[in-house]
């Protein structure tokens, strides 16, 4: 069974560096093709792809974030992780990590995880 | 950067089909992923590349994909089908649509 898990701080204060952990099992991040994706939701809105990372360490990031994301796996561990700095209240939402499934171009995030509220605020 | 458009709600009586959109430019020529998502839930993905359904997902949920508009179908509406939806594709990097409230009435 594949399963992925967030973890991480509840809250942040403004201007602090945010990391996350997600734990994964049932699959192995050396695997061909395999890839872990980062996707947040603020309160009541939309879903926001953030960052990706490949078996491969190929690594990809939202645009209007790149400059404040870093994102890495440790194999041996069975982790990625996703720091974001400079955190910011608007950056308040629920975040996810996915395993991201198919072939370039055709790609999707199947499963996530159950994903862990994040608050910024002083 | 691509967009994805999809309306905000879209609702339904139980027994009837619901018909979410999900518009891009040339959107046929991509790949379409949908997604649940319950209240307080993480997604799920219901539709893959364009009409593909994963195990465990009923028959009721189909999708489709030509020109510049994606559609997820659920037959046979139950009120457990009461969710927001999201699309997703992949240009360069991963786009989610803004999601669509789907209310059973």
């Amino acid at each position: 069974q594949v399963t992925l898990k967030e973890s991480g701080p509840v809250l942040v204060k403004p201007t602090e560096t945010l990391t996350l952990t997600c734990t994964v099992s049932g699959f192995s991040l050396t695997n061909a093709r395999v890839g872990v994706g980062w996707i947040r939701q603020p309160p009541g809105k939309a879903l926001e792809w953030l960052a990706h990372i490949f078996s491969n360490d190929e690594k990809s990031y939202s645009t209007s974030l790149k400059s404040r994301l870093t994102i890495s796996k440790d194999t041996s561990k069975s982790q990625v992780v996703l720091t974001m700095t400079n955190m910011d209240p608007v950056d308040t939402a629920t975040y996810y990590c996915a395993r991201i499934q198919g072939t370039t171009p055709v790609r999707w995030f199947d499963p996530w995880g159950q994903g862990t509220l994040v608050t910024v605020s002083s | 950067s691509y967009v994805l458009t999809q309306p905000p709600s879209v609702s339904v009586a139980p027994g009837q089909t619901a018909t979410i959109t999900c518009g891009g430019n040339n959107i046929g020529d991509k790949s379409v992923h949908w997604y649940q998502q319950k209240p307080g839930q993480a997604p799920v993905l219901v539709v893959y590349d364009d009409s593909g359904r994963p195990s465990g997902i009923p028959e009721r949920f189909s999708g489709s994909n030509s020109g510049n508009t994606a559609t997820l179908t659920i037959s046979r509406v139950e009120a457990g089908d009461e969710a927001d939806y999201y699309c997703q594709v992949w240009d360069i990097t991963m786009i989610f649509g803004g999601g669509t409230k789907l209310t059973v009435l």
